[in-house]
Formats: C-alpha cells, sequence, structure tokens
C-alpha cells in the first residue's frame, strides 16, 4: 500500500477554512484516498473519499491534483468540535480493504 | 442505535489472565476487522473477517484468536496477557468488496490494560 505523509499537527481558530495536505507520492492507478477522522477515545470516522479532480460533501472537501501524488482535505469553517486527528489512507478499494493508518495530522482548534 | 458496539468499554486485569473482547454490528456488514491502537496512537489492523472466514490475520501472536459465531459479531479472545497488549481495541465493518466505497465503521474501542 502506497505510504502517506502528512504534518504532524496544525493549528486553527473557529471560524476558519483548514486545508490539510497529504503525500503519496508512489500512488498506485487502482488507489482511492480516504480520509479517517479520530476524536479522542472514539475510533475512526469516514470523512471523504475521492480518486481525482475534487469531491465535495457536507462536511469537506477534497481536492487532488492530476498527478495524484498528493491530496487535500479541506474543511470549511472549523468549530471546536473539529479538533481531532485525520488519517489520510492511500488503497485499492477492490478486495478486502486493509486500512493502513499513518501518525495522521492533530488538528486543534482554538476559540 | 448504535452501528457498532464493543463491550467491555474498559478492561483491567492481570498479566497472565485470559480474556476477551466482544464485538457486534447491526449494519447487515459481511466484513468485520478487529484493530489495535497502541500508546503511541498508531493503528494497525489485526484481523479481518468476511462472512465468517478468516481472511486477514496480520502475524500476530497465536495467543490472539478472533471468532465469528455469526457475520454480525466478531470477537477477540487473547491467552496469557502480556504488558505489551496493554492498548485499545477498534472493531470494525464493512460492506463486502464491489460494493460501495468500503467505507469502514468502526466501533467505540475497549481499552484494554494489563498490570
Amino acid at each position: 500500500l502506497a505510504k502517506t505523509t502528512q504534518p504532524i499537527s496544525m493549528d486553527s481558530y473557529e471560524g476558519q477554512e483548514v486545508n490539510i495536505t497529504c503525500s503519496h507520492n508512489n500512488i498506485a492507478t487502482n488507489d482511492y484516498i480516504t480520509w479517517y477522522q479520530q476524536f479522542p477515545s472514539q475510533g475512526p470516522r469516514f470523512i471523504i473519499q475521492g480518486y481525482k479532480t475534487k469531491v465535495t460533501n457536507e462536511v469537506a472537501s477534497l481536492f487532488i491534483p492530476a498527478d495524484r501524488k498528493s491530496s487535500t482535505l479541506s474543511l470549511p469553517r472549523v468549530s471546536l468540535s473539529d479538533t481531532a486527528v485525520y488519517y489520510c489512507l492511500v488503497g485499492p478499494t477492490r478486495g478486502f480493504q486493509k486500512l493502513v493508518f499513518g501518525t495522521g495530522t492533530r488538528l486543534l482548534v482554538s476559540p | 442505535d448504535t452501528a457498532v458496539s464493543q463491550t467491555p468499554k474498559y478492561l483491567v486485569t492481570q498479566m497472565g489472565n485470559d480474556k476477551s473482547i466482544k464485538c457486534e454490528q447491526n449494519l447487515g456488514h459481511d466484513t468485520m476487522y478487529w484493530y489495535k491502537q497502541d500508546s503511541k496512537k498508531f493503528l494497525k489492523i489485526m484481523f479481518s473477517y468476511n462472512n465468517k472466514e478468516l481472511i486477514i490475520n496480520e502475524t500476530v501472536p497465536n495467543r490472539f484468536s478472533p471468532k465469528s459465531p455469526d457475520k454480525a459479531h466478531l470477537n477477540l479472545h487473547i491467552n496469557s496477557l502480556e504488558l505489551g497488549d496493554s492498548a485499545v481495541y477498534f472493531c470494525a465493518s464493512s460492506r463486502p468488496p464491489g460494493q460501495g466505497n468500503h467505507e469502514q465503521f468502526f466501533g467505540p474501542g475497549t481499552r484494554l490494560t494489563v498490570l
């Protein structure tokens, strides 16, 4: 599975837009990019998944450039409750999915 | 209306004991998983079952034995507990391959402390 690199931590303030970038230089043709969110003392929660260009849902947007060697998770107007660890994962969706979690990005949102 | 539930939430025990953690999902999924998150917060897959059959076994010590009595349940039994087994164990489930984006739904976790 393609290895991912993310910033260890980020700080933001309420109401700001937060962009977390993930590098995955060795992404394979059939790999998708998936982001999970984990709050303290809870299990990870799926946020968004994409293959190329842009994907948007009610929670976030995912921007993927043409070469797919990186991706950016965008959280619009964050609130205190968005404080969590965000994991970028890369892998195929076909077959039995073995999620490989990296260190994630610890986002701290302050008032 | 919990999707993936685990019991117990906390488990404190002595070295050498045998313990079990139970997991149930009411999402109708065929595939279930066990993950371990250590003190450094690294989350690693241990096992995966599809329709009660073992699919993934990530070289976990054989003291760990998963059991799937039916598609909705995947229990984890641990023999001869060691200090290094202390961690948070997460159960998860997903649709089988070819159906949707294989989003995994995680349980709330079981914090195991071995003294």
